[in-house]
C-alpha cells in the first residue's frame, strides 16, 4: 500500500513562469486536498476534490491557480505567472471519506526567483 | 483569524521525560482534532486523533487530551525519544459536510535532548 506521492519534490522557477505539480493519492481514497505551507506557519487549505469534482476553493486560490482531477485519480495544481509570494511548500492529502484522517504526501517545495 | 493556536513555538525536553504540547481553539463547532508530526522537507505525518465525544485517546507513547469547556487539547509523549524531535501541528476538521478541510495551528518545534 503506497502513500500519497507528489512530483516534483522541488521546483525553482523564475517569476512569471508557469509551473505544474502532480499528486497521486492513496488508491482507494476519493477525497483529495491541496494545502500550502509557508515558513513558520501551519498548512493552509487551498482546494478539495471529491472524485473528479472540485467542490471547494479557498480565497487563497487566486485566478492564477487552477487545479484538476480529471479521472478522479491523480490531481494537478498549476500556477500561472508565478510571483515571489507563491514560494511555499505545496502539500497534497487524501482521505477515504468525511471525518477520516487525511494522509499527506511529501510536498513540492516551490521557489520563485 | 487564527482558529487553532499553538502558543509555544518551541519546546525542549530531556530524553525519557514527558513532552506536553498544547493547542487552543476558538470555534466550539470543531468536533474532530488531529495531531501531525513534521520533519523538515517532508509532509505532515498523522499521529493521533480525538473526537469531541471523548476526552482522551491513547496510542502507545502518545496520548491526546481534550477539554471541550476550555477549548483546549494537549498531546503527551512519554517517554520522549530523540526521534520525536520534529514540528508538531494540531489541526481541527472544519465543516459538517463537504470539504471537511483541516485548520492547522502554527506548530510547535519539539527538541528532545539526550
Amino acid at each position: 500500500d503506497t502513500g500519497v506521492s507528489q512530483d516534483p519534490r522541488h521546483k525553482i522557477t523564475k517569476r512569471g513562469q508557469n509551473v505544474t505539480f502532480r499528486c497521486d493519492p492513496i488508491s482507494e481514497h476519493n477525497r483529495l486536498y491541496w494545502y500550502r505551507q509557508t515558513l513558520g506557519q501551519g498548512p493552509e487549505f487551498l482546494t478539495y476534490f471529491q472524485n473528479e469534482a472540485q467542490l471547494e476553493k479557498s480565497r487563497l486560490l487566486s485566478d492564477r491557480f487552477s487545479a484538476e482531477r480529471p479521472k478522479g485519480s491523480f490531481s494537478t495544481l498549476e500556477i500561472q505567472r508565478t510571483e515571489q509570494g507563491d514560494s511555499a511548500m505545496y502539500l497534497c492529502a487524501s482521505s477515504v471519506r468525511a471525518q477520516e484522517t487525511q494522509y499527506f504526501g511529501p510536498g513540492t517545495r516551490l521557489l520563485v526567483l | 483569524d487564527q482558529q487553532v493556536k499553538q502558543n509555544s513555538p518551541s519546546l525542549s525536553v530531556q530524553e525519557g521525560r514527558i513532552s506536553i504540547l498544547n493547542c487552543d481553539y476558538t470555534n466550539s463547532m470543531f468536533d474532530y482534532f488531529l495531531w501531525y508530526k513534521k520533519y523538515p522537507a517532508e509532509g505532515p505525518t498523522f499521529l493521533i486523533s480525538i473526537s469531541s465525544i471523548k476526552d482522551k485517546n491513547e496510542d502507545g507513547r502518545f496520548t491526546v487530551f481534550l477539554n471541550k469547556s476550555a477549548k483546549h487539547l494537549s498531546l503527551h509523549i512519554v517517554p520522549s525519544q530523540p526521534g520525536d524531535s520534529a514540528v508538531y501541528f494540531c489541526a481541527a476538521i472544519v465543516g459538517l459536510e463537504g470539504a471537511q478541510k483541516l485548520v492547522f495551528g502554527q506548530g510547535t518545534r519539539l527538541t528532545i535532548n539526550p
